[in-house]
């Protein structure tokens, strides 16, 4: 069975600091790897995927994520903080395995962005 | 950009009621989710359907729940008969063949009283 394990519940950085929110999966074969950003009382916003090719992928709002495989993780990092990235951050997989394809959540990581 | 519509974005029912949750996938995707997010915890895996039935469903998905696409446009989602511990954030999504294409929608609050 898939998992995802999100490092750290609650991560807190200054303003203008470097945001590194860690994500590690367990699969028997390289997933696809996905970043989703959750703002209070609102849906799922994509940030970044992987799918194959280049590991280092950049999404939106300055976020990129690089795969490594030998580490099996998929950590999200901006350089630079900004107050309106105060948000919960997921990080998902599909195993690209069994018929549904359905996504595996990890549990999550609440950012604060202090002033 | 086409989107995922969920209504209502808020529902309040009583223990016990029947609660149907509306979707409106991406008109050219396949495959449809639903998603559940109890307040203060990970986004849990429901159910997900393909080609009219169901093609997998987790432990949580009992038979209290049950899902339809009645029309070709709306996915449902019921709940027979609601129970406190079904308060939380549902969340449909759909894709298209690929699979990196999900798309979320904003999301149902339930709170059952």
């Amino acid at each position: 069975a898939q998992s995802v394990t999100q490092l750290g519940s609650h991560v807190s950085v200054s303003e203008g600091a470097l945001v590194l929110l860690r994500c590690n999966y367990s699969s028997s074969v390289p997933p696809y790897l996905f970043w989703y950003v959750q703002y209070p009382n609102q849906g799922l916003q994509l940030l970044l995927k992987y799918t194959t090719g280049a590991t280092l992928v950049k999404g939106i709002n300055g976020f990129e994520a690089e795969f490594k495989k030998s580490e099996t993780s998929f950590h999200l990092t901006k350089p630079s903080a900004h107050m309106s990235d105060a948000a919960e951050y997921f990080c998902a997989v599909n195993p690209l395995s069994g018929s549904a394809r359905q996504l595996t959540f990890g549990s999550g990581t609440q950012l604060t962005v202090l002033p | 950009e086409p989107e995922v519509t969920q209504t209502p974005s808020h529902q309040v029912t009583q223990m016990g009621q029947e609660v149907i949750l509306r979707c409106v996938p991406i008109s050219n995707h396949l495959y449809f989710y639903w998603y559940r997010q109890i307040l203060g915890q990970k986004v849990e895996f429901l159910v997900s359907f393909y080609n009219n039935e169901i093609s997998e469903k987790s432990e949580i998905f009992d038979d209290q729940f049950s899902v339809e696409r009645p029309d070709g446009s709306n996915f449902t989602l019921k709940i027979r008969s609601t129970k406190l511990e079904d308060s939380a954030m549902y969340f449909c999504a759909s894709r298209p063949d690929s699979d990196d294409g999900y798309t979320f929608g904003s999301g149902t609050r339930l709170t059952v009283v």
